[in-house]
């Protein structure tokens, strides 16, 4: 298995607060992904980064911010947490374009977040 | 605009059955089409891809059909386990961007 850890596991949370969720990887993936899952939503990509201090919008990033100062840790925001927030978030990295690992993602085990 | 629609969104099979598992793309730009499983309360994980200059590919029970002119995929799950019961993601990739795009996925249960 990738070696992804995402923490924390598991939390709740009420609305308006600030959460952080952190991935780290001992992989040292150029590439890595948060994405969202949700019941008939599939996996939808929020934010991914492409090397250190590089990041870019996914399909849903508003209310969600996102750093990367290592190479093997992504950390996902939720800077004023709103029940439409509760999720199973993901993280995943993968081998950078032109690579034989391009276009394979690697999850993590998944962070359950509830917003009340 | 969904990118990648998948179907059906749940399916049941009988032990030993055949499992079909269809998915439509719109982007020329995917050049990597993996589909990946998921049991409860893990992350989903890579079960077997292709890419678009073959028509066919073959992992054990897996296989997966691609026709490019259709922009059509399809995973069939051959002589079907219980052990098979999961949810089941199709992507497509554009590799030179580094993204994926998932179907909404597909729980499939295997009775025995």
């Amino acid at each position: 298995d990738a070696g992804i850890t995402q923490s924390p596991r598991h939390k709740v949370t009420e609305t308006g607060t600030p959460v952080t969720l952190r991935c780290h990887q001992t992989e040292n993936h150029r590439y890595m992904y948060w994405y969202r899952q949700d019941p008939g939503h599939g996996l939808r990509l929020i934010h991914y980064s492409y090397g250190v201090k590089d990041t870019d919008k996914g399909e849903v990033s508003d209310g969600y911010s996102v750093s990367r100062s290592k190479t093997e840790d992504f950390l996902l925001t939720l800077e004023s947490a709103t029940s439409s927030q509760t999720s199973v978030y993901f993280c995943a990295i993968s081998g950078p374009p032109g690579t034989g690992v391009a276009g394979e993602l690697f999850f993590g085990e998944g962070s359950r977040l509830t917003v009340l | 605009q969904q990118q990648v629609k998948q179907s059906p969104q749940s399916l049941i099979v009988q032990k030993g059955g055949i499992s079909i598992i269809n998915c439509a793309y719109e982007n020329t730009a995917f050049d990597y089409f993996p589909w990946y499983q998921q049991f409860p309360g893990k992350g989903p994980a890579l079960l077997i891809a292709i890419r678009p200059d073959v028509s066919e590919k073959k992992e054990g029970r897996f296989t997966i059909s691609f026709n490019k002119s259709a922009k059509q995929f399809s995973l069939h799950i051959m002589d079907s386990q219980p052990g098979d019961s999961a949810t089941y993601f199709c992507a497509a990739s554009d590799t030179n961007a580094g993204k994926s795009t998932f179907g909404d996925g597909t729980t499939l249960t295997v009775k025995p």
